[in-house]
This record gives structure tokens, C-alpha cells and sequence, in this order.
């Protein structure tokens, strides 16, 4: 019963990198969506799809691309790293119409030097 | 004025304490309303949710909405040094066009000390 899973834990990039972190649900979820963290800013959405083929843009998309190829995944890539990028990353799923229970992975931290 | 607001705290209370944690909002259409528990290195879990105004019991753990006041609580009672963890509300809308906005506040750490 894995849920949300992402990888990595743990990254540390350089700027300008380029990374792509993943998060794969075995629930049949619809919904999946990635949030950042930050400390005094709390979650905020960068991206989110609501089934295969299909992705949208949050509140803070720029700098992060997705793409969603099958119900399962929704990797989210850094194009080119940047030090505002430093937070850590949620992925987080549920059906649709988004029941009230939203289902985060246990997060990736990102740090960009 | 932000849509969702919480104060990040931080709490420090003794076990047995009873513990009130409190969110305003702006947005009058949020119509569904969640308390998420977070402990320090994991990503949140569902704690409770509630729809319209109102109060909704679980154990240890009451949530209560006042949609006239746009004021949400949650309220743990005989608070045990496991329930350290930081508590984010968040709030639910369906937008016009279908498509569904959910608002975090930022979380308010609660430490309970033995």
C-alpha cells in the first residue's frame, strides 16, 4: 500500500542544473498536483493535472514544467535551477471531483546552490 | 487581506492541556473546510473536514466552522506529546467554471511538552 511516492529525498543542485523529481500514486487517482513549501509561506501550488494528457498551471508555476503520460506519474522537472528554487516539494493526489482527502507524498527537499 | 490567515505560533503546551488552533478567511464561497496534521519531515495527512457551519467530533478532536464569522477552530483535547506536529487548515471552493480551488493556511506548530 505505497500511496504517494516521490523521489528523491534529497537533492542538491547547482544553478543552472537541470532535475526532474518523480511521483508515481497507485490509487487511480485522477487529481495530482505538486506544491512547494516554504517556511512563512506554506503550500503553494506549482502545477496540477486532473488526468492523463491533461495539466494546468497554480499560483507559482514559472521555472517548473510537468507532463502527465499515464494516470500514475506526474513528474515535475527544473528546467534550469535557480537558488529561489531551494524549498521542499510535495506531490499529492485524490479522485475527482477532488474528495476532501488529498493524499501528499512524504516530499522531496531541493536545495539549489 | 490574504484569503486564508493562521498564526504560525508557535504553541508550546503541557500534556493534558486543551489545545485551540484557529484559521479566518475571506473568500465567503469556501464550502468545504480541512484541518491537516504535519509531522516535522512528512508531508500533511487528512485530519478532519467539515462542511458548512457547524462542529464535527473525532475522539480528542473537535473542528468547528462558523461561516457567519468565516472563523474555523479545531480543538484537541487532553493533548498527548504525539500530537506535536504542525496543523494547517485549508478551505475548498468550486470555482464557477467547474474547476475546484483549495487555499492553505500556513500552519501553526504545536509543541506538547511530558
Amino acid at each position: 500500500n505505497a500511496g504517494v511516492t516521490q523521489t528523491p529525498k534529497f537533492q542538491v543542485l547547482k544553478t543552472g542544473q537541470s532535475m526532474t523529481l518523480q511521483c508515481a500514486q497507485d490509487m487511480n487517482h485522477e487529481y495530482m498536483s505538486w506544491y512547494r513549501q516554504d517556511p512563512g509561506m506554506g503550500l503553494r501550488l506549482i502545477h496540477y493535472s486532473v488526468g492523463a494528457g491533461i495539466t494546468d498551471q497554480g499560483e507559482v508555476p514559472n521555472g517548473y514544467n510537468v507532463s502527465r503520460s499515464t494516470t500514475e506519474d506526474f513528474p515535475l522537472r527544473l528546467l534550469s535551477a535557480a537558488p529561489s528554487q531551494t524549498s521542499v516539494y510535495f506531490c499529492a493526489s485524490s479522485y475527482l471531483p477532488s474528495g476532501n482527502t488529498i493524499y501528499f507524498g512524504e516530499g522531496s527537499w531541493l536545495t539549489v546552490v | 487581506q490574504k484569503e486564508v490567515e493562521q498564526d504560525p505560533g508557535p504553541l508550546s503546551v503541557p500534556e493534558g492541556a486543551i489545545v485551540s488552533l484557529n484559521c479566518t478567511y475571506s473568500n465567503s464561497a469556501f464550502q468545504y473546510f480541512m484541518w491537516y496534521r504535519q509531522y516535522s519531515r512528512k508531508g500533511p495527512e487528512l485530519l478532519m473536514y467539515t462542511y458548512s457551519s457547524g462542529n464535527k467530533e473525532d475522539g480528542r478532536f473537535t473542528a468547528q466552522v462558523d461561516k457567519s464569522s468565516k472563523y474555523i477552530s479545531l480543538f484537541i483535547r487532553d493533548s498527548q506529546p504525539s500530537d506535536s506536529a504542525t496543523y494547517l487548515c485549508a478551505m475548498r471552493e468550486t470555482t464557477q467554471g467547474g474547476s475546484e480551488k483549495l487555499v492553505f493556511g500556513k500552519g501553526t506548530k504545536l509543541t506538547v511538552n511530558p
